[in-house]
């Protein structure tokens, strides 16, 4: 089975910087995906790891380990409209094209 | 581009229906997911079509089926509707390749009362 962790909630202020976890086993890996979703909204894409290391767009940066299982968001210079829930999803496999969910965490900006 | 279309937006129904719920994805992308969303158990995989083929299924019972045309347009429907079927259906469209991401619709609200 496909087993991912992220935290349920964060709180930070407005121009701070937040980094949300997550840790997945999954029966095989084939990239990292972060998705943000606005209540009532569509997930929308944010960033795509496969490698290890960091990738970086803009305010949002994404690390991956392979070896250990684990991958961060970074949302600096935090802004109230950031205030959403962050998904992370697994693809596990090559020629598979289901993702495999964390349940979210709800990130709150406060002002 | 437009992106996902999913209709309709919101249904309500009562146990023992069945329902049908519609997706147009982004126009060229020939793979079409799509997920339920609820608060306990998050975003979880139903069903992925390519080319009008099931290429993936998820854990769910036979009563959620789908299919896609060769327009790559895609629906699914849930016969003998129970209450725990009450979610966000979400319907995502991608270009099956590589590191391409998901494009999720904005969903179908279903309500089974």
């Amino acid at each position: 089975g496909q087993n991912i962790d992220q935290p349920t909630e964060m709180t930070a202020t407005e121009g701070a910087i937040v980094q949300i976890n997550c840790t997945y086993q999954t029966s095989g890996f084939n990239g990292l995906f972060w998705y943000q979703q606005h209540a009532g909204e569509a997930p929308t894409f944010l960033s795509y790891n496969v490698l290890d290391g960091l990738e970086e767009k803009g305010r949002f940066s994404s690390f991956l380990s392979r070896s250990k299982g684990y991958s961060y968001l970074l949302l600096k210079e935090l802004q109230m409209k950031d205030s959403a829930s962050y998904l992370c999803a697994v693809r596990p496999a090559t020629n598979d094209y289901k993702l495999s969910f964390g349940a979210g965490t709800t990130v709150t900006v406060r002002a | 581009k437009a992106g996902v279309t999913q209709t309709p937006r919101y249904l309500i129904k009562t146990r023992g229906q069945q329902v049908t719920l519609s997706c147009s994805p982004i126009s060229g992308h020939r793979s079409v997911s799509w997920y339920q969303q609820t608060p306990g158990q998050g975003l979880q995989f139903l069903f992925e079509y390519f080319s009008e083929t099931q290429r993936n299924k998820g854990n769910f019972p036979g009563r959620f089926s789908g299919r896609q045309f060769s327009n790559s347009r895609s629906e699914m429907n849930v016969s003998t509707l129970e209450l725990g079927d009450s979610a966000l259906y979400l319907c995502a469209s991608s270009l099956s390749q590589g590191n391409s991401p998901l494009h999720f619709g904005n969903g179908t609200r279903l309500t089974v009362t």
